[in-house]
């Protein structure tokens, strides 16, 4: 699976948009980039996934660029419970092998 | 509803008492995972099973065993825990390893998690 890198932290103010950065420069064809969030000590939860297409569902947008070496999950309007750590995550689609998660940004909503 | 369940949440034990933590996952998912997760070393794999019989080791499988016996249930095992196995341990499952393509195959749901304490 290609590396990503996300930046350790970040604060958003409450009722804005939440850009998450994530570069994954070593990304091949086949990988997808996949997004988990994880509040407080709980277990982490799925965002959201996609390919190469900018994808939306109920939680967020993810968008990825056009050479697919980076992504940015957006939070169109940030909530005190969004506060959390973001994890972003490349792999193939298929791939139920080990998976590892980094570090991921610590995500802040201030009101 | 669709589920992953780990038992117990919380438990104190001391340096070699045996203890199993179970998961068990309600949604005919054929892949399931371990993970702890320490202050400052994110979530690292332990073990993970692609179906029935098949369980395979991850980063971090020392101290631990795990079993497969039936497509809900991935137990850990800690034949002789020490303090270096308090941590807190997560279960996970997911549909499929085989099924490219299709949309959400892989996407995990996770338990809410175990605090394991070792004294």
């Amino acid at each position: 699976d290609a590396k990503t890198t996300q930046p350790p932290s970040m604060d958003c103010a409450e009722g804005r948009a939440a850009n998450l950065p994530c570069n994954h420069s070593t990304i091949s064809g086949n990988e997808y980039v996949y997004w988990y969030r994880q509040i407080h000590s709980q277990g982490p939860q799925y965002i959201i996934h996609g390919l190469k297409n900018n994808e939306t569902n109920e939680m967020a947008s993810l968008i990825i660029t056009e050479d697919r070496k980076s992504s940015t999950l957006i939070l169109p309007h940030a909530t005190l419970r969004d506060t959390a750590v973001y994890y972003c995550i490349v792999r193939v689609d298929n791939a139920g092998n080990m998976l590892t998660f980094g570090g991921g940004t610590r995500l802040m909503v201030k009101p | 509803e669709a589920q992953v369940t780990q038992n117990p949440r919380y438990l104190i034990t001391v340096t070699g008492k045996k203890l199993t933590v179970t998961c068990s996952q309600n949604m005919n998912h054929e892949y399931m995972s371990w993970y702890r997760q320490d202050p400052g070393l994110g979530l690292r794999q332990i073990y993970y099973s692609m179906n029935v019989e098949v369980t395979d080791k991850g980063d971090v499988p020392e101290g631990y065993k795990v079993s497969r016996k039936e497509k809900r249930n991935f137990p850990l095992i800690l034949e002789s825990p020490s303090p270096n196995q308090t941590s807190l341990y997560f279960c996970a499952s997911s549909l499929s390893r085989g099924l490219a393509g299709l949309a959400g195959a892989n996407v995990l749901t996770f338990g809410a998690g175990s605090r394991l304490t070792v004294l």
